[in-house]
């Protein structure tokens, strides 16, 4: 199958750590991606991952790819109110027209 | 500055009456695409476009229709509108390497089938 699943809702106190979970089901898949989808807007890349990876560090973000489990995450240390959105997990694989596969999203919330 | 447009922004239209959801990009993107998202579903993919001419169709393909004349321009027509087609569309574009690459975003249109 093709399904990229994540939980639809996530709730932080602002100061903590934030971890949003995606499974997917594609071995084959090349990349993987989190898009951040803010009110009102399109989606936006906000980090990406290649499949031979296993972690990776960006500033505020990490993630992190376990291929044997087809389990990826998306860690936002010192979460923010500016970072409640609709995070969005995607993979992309080659299937001669290439696919990206969108997941539902997970909508964080931040309390100040 | 780089950027995807589409028009309308939002729209309230009636079941059967014609309508295009126009979408241009100014990055020189080989690769377009329509996406529609619903609560719950996420993005689901309408029909995408590799290159000028070459159109191919996504998941859920019926009741739209795309055409590619121009490599800036990917509109998406509905036909015959009905209410279950009432969605939020995104039109993206991207620069594909051989192993896949980012999409640049449009900032949607919220269509309404009465």
């Amino acid at each position: 199958g093709e399904d990229v699943e994540q939980s639809l809702f996530l709730s932080v106190r602002e100061g903590d750590s934030s971890v949003i979970n995606c499974t997917y089901t594609d071995s084959s898949s090349t990349y993987l991606y989190w898009y951040k989808q803010e009110p009102g807007a399109g989606l936006q890349l906000l980090t990406y991952i290649f499949s031979n990876m296993d972690m990776k560090q960006d500033q505020r973000l990490t993630v992190l790819l376990n291929k044997k489990d087809k389990h990826l995450s998306l860690r936002i240390a010192d979460t923010q109110t500016g970072d409640s959105a609709i995070y969005f997990c995607a993979e992309s694989k080659d299937t001669g027209g290439f696919k990206t596969i969108f997941g539902a999203g997970t909508r964080l919330f931040v309390k100040a | 500055e780089a950027q995807v447009t589409q028009n309308p922004r939002y729209l309230i239209t009636v079941t059967g009456k014609k309508l295009t959801v126009t979408c241009s990009q100014n990055m020189n993107h080989e690769y377009m695409s329509w996406y529609r998202q619903d609560p719950g579903l996420g993005l689901r993919q309408i029909y995408y476009s590799m290159n000028v001419e070459v159109t191919d169709k996504g998941d859920v393909p019926e009741g739209y229709k795309v055409s590619r004349k121009e490599k800036r321009n990917f509109p998406l027509i509905l036909e015959s509108p009905s209410p279950n087609q009432t969605s939020l569309y995104f039109c993206a574009s991207s620069l594909r390497t051989r192993f896949g690459g980012e999409l640049f975003f449009g900032e949607g249109s919220r269509l309404t089938v009465l």
